[in-house]
């Protein structure tokens, strides 16, 4: 089925533990996002990519890298996880992130991350 | 500064009608999105309003006014699967680009 695919669906890091997050889209989107979803906060940028081989931070970017491999891929790095990352990922692709642009973000099913 | 209002929580019974309200500031507009979300589950894009007025798709419907800076979301019919988490998103100008921030969601209970 076309879509964002992400992996993994769960992990448990450990404090000072690394490890990247996974997506890939099939839908040939130019524009691919990070955001993180904690209660009540609603959903945070934390990276985007407008086109390969383009990255840019979010609002909330600290403790984060990021990697747009291809059209396809677009990766997320903790490079030294803390408690405060502990979250819900998302991973969205659109087609476009231009002035015409009403397309809706297509979501990804999410990497629900603990960090002990 | 970027900022979004919509109501925490909405109850409604089953066959109603609701509408969930949604607010802005952003540094220039350029449309207003909304998602549902399940327990669980992904973000699902609903509706997107670049113009002031309203369009519909099926059950449900979406508004915006842009020279109030407020939107809503309209359900009909409601039904027990419409329970769910609905955030609206607003489209402005961020460094160069154009990005949507989103609200911190309304969670509506569809009782039967």
């Amino acid at each position: 089925n076309a879509g964002v695919t992400q992996t993994p669906k769960f992990q448990v890091l450990k404090t000072g533990q690394s490890m990247t997050l996974q997506c890939a889209q099939d839908m040939n989107h130019n524009s691919m996002y990070w955001y993180r979803q904690d209660p009540g906060m609603g959903l945070r940028l934390i990276y985007y990519s407008a086109s390969e081989g383009t990255t840019d931070k979010g609002e909330v970017p600290n403790g984060y890298n990021v990697s747009r491999l291809n059209k396809r891929e677009f990766s997320l790095r903790l490079e030294s996880a803390a408690p405060s990352q502990t979250s819900v990922y998302f991973c969205a692709s659109s087609p476009g992130d231009g002035l015409s642009s009403g397309y809706g973000y297509t979501f990804g099913s999410g990497t629900r991350l603990t960090v002990v | 500064g970027q900022s979004l209002e919509q109501p925490s929580e909405v109850t409604a019974v089953e066959g109603a009608i609701v509408q969930i309200n949604c607010t802005y500031q952003t540094s220039g507009f350029y449309g207003l999105s909304w998602y549902q979300q399940h327990d669980g589950g992904a973000p699902t894009f609903l509706s997107y309003n670049g113009l002031d007025g309203l369009e519909e798709t099926g059950r449900f419907s979406s508004f915006l006014s842009r020279s109030d800076s407020y939107g809503y979301l309209l359900l009909q019919e409601l039904q027990m699967k419409d329970s769910a988490s609905y955030f609206c998103a607003v489209r402005g100008a961020y460094s160069g680009t154009y990005k949507y921030i989103f609200g911190t969601g309304t969670r509506l209970k569809v009782l039967a």
